[in-house]
């Protein structure tokens, strides 16, 4: 019930292209849900977020489009550049004041072609 | 880049050998959180400190143990070391639910 299902496990997509990637959850207490972007021998640093009482949330190119009801929630990113070739990670959390703590999903490696 | 820092960035360590891993949080974080991701791997949540205090610990053994302090850096302890514990591990500061990750160190056992 603590696990978040990521798919797809790699991803190609030429460039200007959208990439879809799309996670999936058990626990209805989880209640924020962010994604996060790592590039190899770097820390993963923080995308976007949602959370469950918005179905939809963009910033610039990048886009969660969130079913409360299918527990599921996916990352798509528009215009897609060889500068956004990384992994990617979606997680969920829950907890209180600064106490929240992440599971994390398998991870997605994106790889646009110029 | 985050303001999370962590000490030192490789280590190379033999079978049951102890190791500690140094993170300083980001200004004005109360919260540090330690994950370890093995190759090709998601972030996987070793333990949680808010405050000083231990909030919340992932499926590890008792070997792996950590420490807040009041500055609310942390360090993370692992002891008889084993050759599955070689992986990158990771901080992350926060204050609410946004978390902050360091760079990581990359931890390799021999």
């Amino acid at each position: 019930q603590q696990q978040v299902k990521q798919s797809p496990q790699s991803l190609i997509v030429q460039k200007g292209g959208i990439s879809i990637i799309n996670c999936a959850y058990e626990n209805t207490a989880f209640d924020y849900f962010p994604w996060y972007q790592q590039f190899p021998g770097k820390g993963p640093a923080l995308l976007i977020a949602i959370r469950p009482d918005v179905s939809e949330k963009k910033e610039g190119r990048f886009t969660i489009s969130f079913n409360k009801s299918a527990k599921q929630f996916s990352l798509h990113i528009m215009d897609s550049q060889p500068g956004d070739s990384a992994t990617y990670f979606c997680a969920a959390s829950t907890g209180t004041s600064g106490t929240y703590k992440y599971i994390f999903g398998t991870g997605t490696r994106l790889k646009v072609l110029a | 880049e985050t303001g999370v820092t962590q000490s030192p960035t490789h280590l190379i360590k033999t079978r049951g050998q102890q190791v500690t891993l140094r993170c300083s949080s980001q200004s004005g974080h109360n919260t540090v959180s330690w994950y370890q991701q093995a190759l090709g791997q998601g972030p996987q949540f070793i333990f949680q400190y808010y405050r000083e205090e231990e909030n919340g610990r992932g499926n590890f053994p008792p070997r792996f143990s950590g420490l807040q302090f009041p500055n609310y850096s942390s360090e993370l302890n692992v002891n008889a070391l084993e050759l599955d514990d070689s992986a990158l591990y990771l901080c992350a500061s926060s204050q609410y639910n946004e978390q902050f990750f360091g760079p990581g160190t990359r931890l390799t056992v021999l």
